[in-house]
């Protein structure tokens, strides 16, 4: 595809619950990222991949939170366990490497915790 | 701490004028810095990078300034239409690691009023 893809778009889980969003990245990009974003907030950096290495997980709110990059394309955010202080849009972005790469972000996922 | 500040508050302006939106940061240096676009429902856009060398960067109706002795980057948008409608967001690079790591501010809403 021609943009960053992520899935499902909209996401409803009962506490406890643990889901799993995807981010596909634009075809090449060396550089993943996830973010969160409460309704009327900016995006808050969750972790960072480069290629299959997670290099910074520093913004990953609990040890709920675990996301993967296996073979440096496909992403997967894992949160176990949900809460509802969980919901939020969760967004992926991918960049070509470089300082100042231009970030392409997906449409998100809004997750809701009931 | 660090601190990243837009008006949270919604800017309205009439369509014709000139939209200035203010981006004010705290503790940092960055080598660059990087405005945002978000519709309701879509992940942020890129629009524009400047770099801490660069004064002023134009493109099309749009220009942003960036002072780094004021910590301070302005955005404006001439002849305003109800389409430049959205929030925007300022992004610095605020990673020590080698790579980029991009955080946002809270965002202003821009409403243009026909």
């Amino acid at each position: 595809g021609a943009g960053v893809s992520q899935s499902p778009r909209y996401k409803v889980a009962k506490r406890g619950q643990d889901v799993a969003l995807r981010c596909d990245p634009i075809s090449g990009h060396v550089s993943l990222f996830w973010y969160q974003q409460a309704l009327g907030q900016g995006p808050e950096f969750l972790t960072y991949f480069q290629n299959e290495a997670q290099l910074d997980k520093s913004g990953l709110p609990s040890d709920r939170f675990f996301a993967e990059r296996p073979e440096g394309s496909v992403s997967t955010l894992k949160i176990q366990r949900t809460q509802q202080e969980d919901s939020a849009v969760y967004l992926c972005a991918s960049s070509q490497e470089g300082a100042g790469s231009q970030a392409f972000f997906g449409q998100g996922t809004r997750l809701t915790v009931v | 701490s660090q601190k990243i500040e837009q008006n949270s508050e919604a800017l309205n302006i009439q369509e014709g004028k000139t939209a200035t939106l203010t981006c004010n940061y705290t503790n940092y240096s960055p080598a660059y810095l990087q405005w945002y676009r978000q519709d309701p429902g879509r992940g942020p856009v890129f629009l524009l990078l400047i770099r801490e060398n660069e004064k002023e960067k134009r493109k099309e109706r749009l220009k942003v300034t960036f002072d780094t002795t004021l910590k301070q980057s302005l955005f404006h948008i001439t002849a305003s239409q109800p389409a430049d409608s959205a929030t925007y967001l300022c992004a610095l690079d605020t990673g020590s690691g080698g790579y980029q790591k991009v955080t946002f501010g809270i965002g202003t809403k821009l409403q243009v009023i026909p």
